[in-house]
């Protein structure tokens, strides 16, 4: 049990365009999500905390109207990079779980933005 | 920032050797977690230990925790090729929503 998936994989996409990445729990309902972004050959830097039914809370740095955080069910949390550009290009992480709980990572969305 | 340390940033050994990996943090947790990464592949989680645990194994894995200061320790034994990943601890700090806070990383290279 304890499945998260990420659609897309991989993604590229022209500079100035929109991407938006899924993160879906499949057996489980999740309160929370996390999203996690991580430069090539760097570690994993948190970028926001979803809460079903409420706004994101971003971690600083971290700018709300360019990556927009929806979590509008227990399953599904999308994140949208919103005109993408180049230093966007990373692997975008999500993890999912109930708050305060073990959180089970999905695999992974890689971003190239040309 | 919050991100911890870990050392070796690094790690060269040959199978069969022990490989071990050492890793900071800032704050007062809930607990530690181990996780490995193979090259641009997704996150596999290798072990959690409580804030009130000193020691745990799992396989070939001994995870120790020190909280008085703040540090965990990975040993990987008898190590494989197959071992070769980089490798993250990540703290779940106290009183947060369970997000993690992730090392640095140690990457690891196994020769056959």
């Amino acid at each position: 049990g304890a499945v998260v998936s990420q659609h897309p994989s991989w993604v590229i996409c022209k500079s100035g365009t929109s991407v938006k990445i899924e993160c879906r729990s499949l057996d489980f309902q999740a309160t929370t999500m996390f999203w996690y972004r991580q430069f090539p050959k760097q570690s994993l830097m948190l970028m926001a905390t979803s809460n079903e039914g409420s706004k994101a809370t971003y971690e600083q740095g971290v700018e709300k109207d360019k990556f927009l955080i929806n979590h509008a069910s227990l399953t599904l949390s999308t994140l949208t990079v919103t005109s993408a550009h180049p230093e966007d290009s990373s692997f975008y992480i999500c993890s999912a779980g109930r708050t305060g709980e073990t959180q089970y990572f999905g695999p992974g969305t890689r971003l190239l933005v040309l | 920032s919050q991100q911890g340390e870990e050392d070796p940033q690094a790690l060269s050994i040959q199978e069969g050797e022990n490989a071990t990996m050492n890793c900071s943090y800032k704050t007062s947790i809930n607990n530690l977690q181990w996780y490995r990464q193979n090259s641009g592949r997704g996150l596999v989680h290798l072990i959690l230990i409580r804030s009130n645990e000193r020691e745990k194994h799992s396989g070939r894995l001994r995870v120790t925790l020190d909280t008085s200061k703040k540090s965990s320790s990975l040993l990987i034994t008898a190590s494989r090729a197959a071992d070769t990943a980089s490798y993250f601890c990540a703290t779940v700090p106290r009183g947060s929503q369970g997000n993690l806070i992730f090392g640095k990383g140690t990457k690891l290279s196994v020769k056959p």
